[in-house]
C-alpha cells in the first residue's frame, strides 16, 4: 500500500507567518504533486515536480513555493499566510501505470486555517 | 469549458443497492486516462479504477466497475452491494498528457 505523508494534519496560523507543509514518500517515486482543495469543491493541481530539481507551476495560481532536494521529500511554503490561503493541501505521488497514465497516491492533507 | 462534469452533488442510496455515479468528460486528445477516487471525511484520496481511453473492456475492481461509453464521452462508476463504509465523496478525474483534472465530486451516502 501506499506510503505517503503530511505533516501537520491541521495547522492554524496567524495572518503574517510563514509555514512549511511537510510531505514525504518511501515508494522511490519520480513524480510528486500538490493539490489545493476548498471544502465540497475539487482538487486544483498548485505545484508539481518530476524529479530531483524539477519543479513546476500547476494549473491555479498559488503564492507558495515549492522544493525537490530529494526524491521522497516534496515540501510546501507560505512566505507569508493570509486568511485567504485557508484551505485543504493535499500531497500525491505517482507511479506508471500502462505506459503514459499514472496511478497516483494521496496522502491524508493537511488542513490550514489563517486567521 | 468543464473538462469533467460530475452532474450529481449528492446521492443516496441503500445498503446492498447499486448505484451509479456519473461522470461526463471533455477533450479532443485520443489518448487519455479516466479514474475515480473516493475521499472519505478523513481527508485522504483513495484510487479506485482506472480506464484507458483504448481499453475495450470496461475495467472492474471488486465491486466496482466503469461504465465506459467513448462516443457519449462518459465514464460512469457502478458501486455494487453497496455498504455503509462507501459513504464518502467521489472524484472522476482525466488524465491528458501530463495533466490529470478533477471534477468537482458526488457527495454519496450509504443507508441502512
Amino acid at each position: 500500500e501506499a506510503d505517503i505523508y503530511q505533516t501537520p494534519r491541521y495547522l492554524v496560523i496567524g495572518t503574517g507567518k510563514k509555514i512549511t507543509l511537510e510531505c514525504s514518500q518511501t515508494m522511490g517515486h519520480d513524480k510528486m504533486y500538490w493539490y489545493q482543495q476548498d471544502p465540497g469543491m475539487e482538487l486544483h493541481l498548485i505545484h508539481y515536480s518530476y524529479g530531483v530539481n524539477s519543479t513546476e507551476k500547476g494549473d491555479l495560481s498559488s503564492e507558495s513555493t515549492v522544493s525537490r532536494i530529494r526524491t521522497e521529500h516534496f515540501p510546501l511554503t507560505l512566505e507569508s499566510a493570509r486568511p485567504s490561503h485557508t484551505s485543504q493541501y493535499l500531497c500525491a505521488s505517482s507511479v506508471g501505470l500502462k505506459g503514459r497514465y499514472e496511478k497516483l497516491f494521496f496522502g491524508s492533507g493537511t488542513q490550514l486555517s489563517v486567521l | 469549458a468543464q473538462k469533467i462534469t460530475q452532474t450529481q452533488p449528492g446521492m443516496f442510496v441503500q445498503e446492498k443497492e447499486a448505484v451509479t455515479l456519473d461522470c461526463t468528460y471533455d477533450t479532443s486528445d485520443p489518448s487519455y486516462g479516466l479514474f475515480w477516487y473516493k475521499q472519505p471525511s478523513s481527508g485522504e484520496m483513495i484510487f479506485l479504477i482506472y480506464q484507458g481511453s483504448y481499453d475495450q473492456q470496461n475495467a472492474t475492481e471488486g465491486r466496482y466497475s466503469l461504465n465506459f461509453q467513448k462516443a457519449r464521452k462518459s465514464a460512469n462508476l457502478v458501486i455494487s452491494a453497496s455498504q455503509l463504509g462507501d459513504s464518502a465523496m467521489y472524484f472522476c478525474a482525466m488524465k491528458e498528457g501530463n495533466k490529470l483534472t478533477f471534477g468537482t465530486g458526488t457527495q454519496l451516502k450509504v443507508e441502512l
